[in-house]
Parts: C-alpha cells; sequence; structure tokens
C-alpha cells in the first residue's frame, strides 16, 4: 500500500539554528498538505502544495514540492522555541478524501 | 464560534467493554475522519465519511465502528475486539476532496483499566 515517510524521525536544534524535515510517498500525490502538532496538542493545518516543483512561503518557513510530485520538504529558518512540535506532511493520490499522513518529524529546540 | 468538539477529553476501558468517542462539528462540513495516533507515531486512519449515511473504512478500522447519522455528529466506538486501543484517538472534519485542509478536535485519549 501507499506509504509516506519522513525524515529525521527526531530533530534537536539550537534556538537560530535552521531545520529541515523530508517527506517521501511511494507514490505520485495529487497535492501535499502539512501539518504542526504541539506537544499534548492536536495536528494544525499550516500549507498545502499542489503544483509539481512549487515552493510557498509563510514567514521562516519554506515549503517545496518536488517536480516529480512524490516528495516535499519543510525549512524553517533561525528557529525559535515557539517552533518545537512535530511537523507532519500528508498525501493525497487521487484528489479523494483519504490523505496518507507521514511519520513526521519531532523538533525540539534549545534555548 | 466554529470547530469540532471531541468528548470525552480522557477515557478508560475496561476488558470486554464497547465504548464510544463523540465527535460534533459545526463547520457545515460534508466529511469527517477518525484517526489513531499512538507515542512518537503518526496518525492512522480508521473509518472517514465523505456524507451522511454514509462510510469508508481506512487502513485500520477492524475492532472500531462509526455511524453517520447526522452531518454533525460521527462517533466511533471502539469494541471490545480491538484488543490494543490504548491510544490518542482525533476526529477530523474538511469540506470535501480536493485539498480541503482538516480541522482537528482536541482529541480522546483512550487507556485499559
Amino acid at each position: 500500500g501507499q506509504q509516506v515517510m519522513q525524515i529525521p524521525q527526531y530533530q534537536h536544534v539550537q534556538e537560530g539554528e535552521d531545520f529541515t524535515t523530508y517527506c517521501n510517498s511511494s507514490t505520485t500525490l495529487s497535492n501535499i498538505q502539512w501539518y504542526k502538532q504541539r506537544p499534548g496538542g492536536h495536528p494544525v493545518f499550516l500549507i498545502q502544495l499542489v503544483k509539481s516543483g512549487e515552493v510557498k512561503k509563510q514567514k521562516r518557513l519554506t515549503f517545496q514540492f518536488g517536480e516529480a510530485k512524490k516528495n516535499s520538504s519543510l525549512h524553517i529558518t533561525a528557529t525559535q522555541t515557539t517552533d518545537v512540535g512535530t511537523y507532519f506532511c500528508a498525501g493525497d493520490t487521487s484528489g479523494t478524501y483519504k490523505y496518507i499522513f507521514g511519520t513526521g518529524t519531532r523538533l525540539k529546540v534549545l534555548a | 464560534d466554529g470547530g469540532i468538539t471531541q468528548s470525552p477529553k480522557y477515557l478508560f476501558r475496561k476488558e470486554g467493554q464497547n465504548v464510544t468517542l463523540s465527535c460534533e462539528q459545526n463547520l457545515n462540513h460534508d466529511a469527517m475522519y477518525w484517526y489513531r495516533q499512538d507515542p512518537g507515531q503518526g496518525l492512522r486512519l480508521i473509518y472517514y465519511s465523505q456524507i451522511v449515511n454514509d462510510f469508508q473504512k481506512g487502513d485500520i478500522a477492524e475492532g472500531y465502528s462509526v455511524s453517520r447519522e447526522k452531518k454533525e455528529s460521527f462517533p466511533l466506538t471502539v469494541t471490545s475486539a480491538q484488543k490494543n486501543p490504548t491510544a490518542f484517538y482525533l476526529c477530523a472534519s474538511n469540506s470535501g476532496p480536493n485539498n480541503q485542509p482538516q480541522h482537528f478536535g482536541d482529541g480522546t485519549r483512550l487507556s485499559i483499566l
């Protein structure tokens, strides 16, 4: 079946350092979404990417969708303690309701 | 204030017992979802519903059942057939397919007594 993997599983960074998480799908995706889950909380939608090669920015966050639409990345510039949490990608293969969530990357920021 | 309400926040189940987790939304969304999250793990889809009176199995539906009699409500029953039910259960909704973001409730944490 379809799988969506994320690396790394964990990342500890010093405040001010950059952070990147990568999302890889076993099949081509029609679109991809990114969510952030704070410790003890629920996932919150960040952004979605639809087009091949698309790049979107939200302040210090940069999201990319690969040319083949099978991978994506989230890059955070100059991390802050408020960035702590687990970042998930979620892919949809056919424009249906069924999203497959990645395994998540847990980010810890050391002040 | 629109959103998704899950209850209870914490739930304990005895061996052989069925328990039902509530999920209500006032966002007028057509689609609703149930996910299971285990410690340090991603979200796995249990069931989803595209419209009232219709629902589909996700990747881990065994031991669970759902109903969708009203647009606002999508309760999940964890049956005694689910041998390892301890997990964090998240309900979500969105307005339909084609790139619609999912809105999540605060979750229910289920444990075995």
